[in-house]
């Protein structure tokens, strides 16, 4: 079974604090997506890795590929309450249509 | 100006009653997805179409079944509808061919079967 497993499930932190949501596999995949999901809304994608060690950043969102493409990381810089939501990644795999999809991690982030 | 979207926006209804939801993308892409969003929020793909012809079909029982009559439009039907079906669903699309396999997902639709 091909599986993305995401921690932490839950973090509730204070505006101003950084912090690390982690992504990984065993499977090595083609691309990874990052997504955020706020309540009532579908998914939107925040970024694509595609290369092993890949480094993309996003104002205060860094996004980090792994070198075996199998695991990934996002780090936010001084959180703030926009950015309170449900992040998602996804793996892909080239010529495949599927993509799956870690359990996501939930993002509170307080004033 | 929205990019994909799904119509209803909420259906409740009652077990054993049939629905439909439907999907638009007006991105030009040529692949379509319904995916299910439990409570936990785990979101579980069911089926995909490209250029209209189904290519995923994971286990999902034979009471829902995609229609897709063209490559702008997937739509999804749902007979004798179960408590377990309540759930977002969520409609997304794909360019066949973009290296980084993004998907542009619709805003969901909320089931809620009583």
């Amino acid at each position: 079974t091909q599986l993305l497993e995401q921690s932490p499930q839950f973090l509730s932190i204070q505006e101003g604090e950084n912090l690390t949501v982690y992504c990984n596999s065993s499977s090595v995949f083609s691309s990874l997506q990052w997504y955020r999901q706020e309540p009532g809304e579908g998914p939107v994608l925040l970024v694509t890795v595609v290369t092993g060690g890949e480094v993309k950043k996003l104002k205060r969102l860094t996004f980090q590929f792994g070198d075996a493409r199998k695991d990934s990381s996002l780090h936010i810089t001084a959180a703030q309450p926009g950015d309170t939501g449900l992040y998602l990644c996804a793996g892909a795999w080239v010529g495949g249509f599927k993509t799956i999809f870690g359990a996501g991690t939930r993002l509170f982030v307080k004033a | 100006d929205t990019a994909v979207s799904q119509t209803p926006k909420y259906l409740v209804t009652q077990m054993g009653n049939d629905k439909s939801i439907k999907c638009e993308q007006n991105l030009g892409h040529d692949t379509m997805y319904w995916y299910k969003q439990d409570s936990k929020k785990f979101l579980k793909i069911m089926f995909s179409y490209n250029n209209k012809e189904l290519i995923i079909n994971e286990t999902v029982p034979n009471r829902f079944s995609p229609k897709s009559p063209d490559k702008a439009h997937l739509n999804l039907h749902i007979n004798s509808l179960e408590l377990g079906d309540s759930a977002v669903y969520f409609c997304a699309s794909r360019r066949t061919g973009d290296a980084g396999y993004e998907q542009y997902f619709g805003p969901g639709t909320r089931l809620t079967v009583t």
